[in-house]
């Protein structure tokens, strides 16, 4: 168990230019989620996936916001047209539906800086 | 509207003390409660959680308290240190749901 890997750790870009985070979930784990931190503030959750398919998206998550799990392992969230309002940690968990317990488990997040 | 309230704030101990932090939520449809603390630059990791059959739960230092009928819970943490010291959150979900609802965090620190 190598847990929740997230990639890059930061990422500064300029306003207006698009980013992409990549997430590997725990292998075993069927569900991978996202949130986004801001300073001082508890995870808000984004959206989740249950194998390839996202079963549910927040209204935090405007349509410059795109996320995929193509094939049911590592999932990709891409940012369009960058706003310094996006500036947050963005962090990806993952979980097992079948266990019942339904713990999710962080990884280290990607720290994004709009300029 | 945050669905999970936390509190304190803030929180400053002595090494060895027992701060307590406190949730509360409205929705009686959560039925499982995790902890998580998080050291700066890193995730979130889980400390322990409970679910509402149960009124306490302990785990090496680490105890729920879960008042189902107030729709509150509390983190107690025994014999305090000063690696301790980080950033605690409290949420909460619907098991067979989706996403954790959490609180807007707890910054503790331990005095040596």
């Amino acid at each position: 168990d190598t847990g929740v890997s997230q990639d890059p750790r930061h990422k500064i870009t300029k306003r207006g230019q698009n980013v992409t985070f990549r997430c590997d979930p725990i292998s075993e784990h069927n569900r991978l989620y996202w949130y986004r931190q801001t300073l001082g503030q508890g995870p808000e959750f984004l959206t989740y996936f249950q194998n390839e398919a996202q079963l549910e998206k927040s209204r935090l998550l405007s349509d410059r916001f795109s996320a995929e799990r193509p094939k049911g392992s590592f999932s990709t969230l891409e940012i369009q047209r960058t706003e310094q309002g996006d500036s947050a940690m963005y962090l990806c968990a993952s979980s097992f539906s079948g266990s019942r317990k339904y713990t999710q488990y962080f990884g280290p997040g990607t720290r994004l800086t709009v300029l | 509207q945050q669905q999970v309230k936390q509190s304190p704030q803030s929180l400053i101990v002595q090494k060895g003390g027992i701060p307590i932090i406190n949730c509360a939520y409205e929705n009686t449809a959560f039925d499982y409660f995790p902890w998580y603390q998080q050291f700066p630059g890193k995730g979130p990791a889980l400390l322990i959680a409970i679910r509402p059959d149960v009124s306490e739960k302990k785990e090496g230092r680490f105890t729920i308290s879960f008042n189902k009928s107030a729709k509150q819970f509390s983190l107690h943490i025994m014999d305090s240190q000063p690696g301790d010291s980080a950033t605690y959150f409290c949420a909460a979900s619907i098991m067979t749901g989706n996403q954790f609802y959490f609180g807007t965090g707890t910054s503790l620190t331990v005095i040596p």
